[in-house]
C-alpha cells in the first residue's frame, strides 16, 4: 500500500542547532515533493518544492534533499530559532490531476 | 483580507444535523480542495474541483458532498453529521497554470473546526 511517513514524535532541539526532519514514502513515484509549515490553529503554508531530478534545494536557512532511490526527503533548518517551532508537513503528488497527498507531519520545538 | 476564507471557523453541532462549510477565494485559482485533518492522520483529501463543472471524490468522500457555486466558491456539506466527522477542515486552492512549472502548490484557508456531539 502507499504510505508517506514522517516521524510522529516531536523533535526538540536547542536554538542555533540544525533541525533535520524526515519524510519517507513507499509505492509512490512522485514527480516532486513539497514541504509545508503549519502553526497551531492555522492552515499549512507552502515552503519549498523539490523535483525528482533535483538532489537539493535551498531557501535561506532551509534545505531540502530528495533521494528517489531511498524514497526519502530530508528537510533541514540551519541556525534554528524558537520562531521555527511548528509542525512541518511533507506532501507529494499522486496519480492523475496532480493531487497532493500529505504526511501526518512532525512537530518541531526549538528551545532558547 | 485572507486569500482563502473559510466560514464558520468553529462550529459545534449535534448528530444528525446538516452542516455546510463554506470557502471563498480571491486568488483567481481554478482548482479548489477540501481536506480534513485529524491528529496523527494528517491531511486527507475529501473532494476536489478543477473547474466549476468538475467535481471529483478524494480518498474519504463518504458522508460528504460538495458544491462549486462559482470559480471562487466551494462548499462542503455534511448531510447528517456523525461524531467521527469531528475534525479540522481545510479548504485549499491551486492554479493549474502557475509559476512553479505546473507543480500543484496549495494555498490553504485558516480552517473550520467542527465538533459533532
Amino acid at each position: 500500500s502507499q504510505k508517506i511517513e514522517q516521524n510522529s514524535e516531536a523533535l526538540n532541539i536547542q536554538e542555533g542547532k540544525t533541525a533535520t526532519l524526515t519524510c519517507n514514502y513507499t509505492n509512490y513515484s512522485p514527480a516532486y515533493l513539497q514541504w509545508y509549515r503549519q502553526d497551531p490553529g492555522r492552515g499549512p503554508v507552502f515552503l519549498l518544492l523539490i523535483r525528482e531530478n533535483e538532489k537539493e534545494k535551498r531557501k535561506e536557512r532551509l534545505k531540502v534533499t530528495f533521494d528517489t532511490t531511498l524514497k526519502q526527503s530530508l528537510f533541514h533548518i540551519t541556525a534554528s530559532q524558537p520562531a521555527d517551532s511548528a509542525t512541518y508537513l511533507c506532501a507529494l503528488v499522486s496519480g492523475g490531476y496532480n493531487k497532493l497527498i500529505f504526511g501526518a507531519g512532525t512537530r518541531l520545538a526549538v528551545h532558547p | 483580507d485572507a486569500d482563502v476564507t473559510q466560514t464558520p471557523r468553529n462550529r459545534i453541532t449535534k448528530t444528525g444535523k446538516r452542516i455546510m462549510l463554506e470557502c471563498s477565494q480571491t486568488k483567481g485559482h481554478d482548482r479548489m480542495y477540501w481536506y480534513r485533518q485529524d491528529p496523527g492522520l494528517g491531511l486527507r483529501l475529501i473532494y476536489y474541483s478543477f473547474d466549476v463543472k468538475d467535481i471529483n471524490k478524494g480518498e474519504i468522500s463518504d458522508g460528504y458532498s460538495v458544491s462549486r457555486q462559482a470559480q471562487a466558491k466551494f462548499s462542503l456539506s455534511l448531510e447528517s453529521a456523525i461524531p467521527n466527522q469531528t475534525a479540522l477542515y481545510f479548504c485549499a486552492t491551486s492554479d493549474s497554470v502557475q509559476g512553479l512549472g505546473g507543480a500543484n502548490v496549495l494555498t490553504f484557508g485558516a480552517g473550520s473546526r467542527l465538533t459533532v456531539l
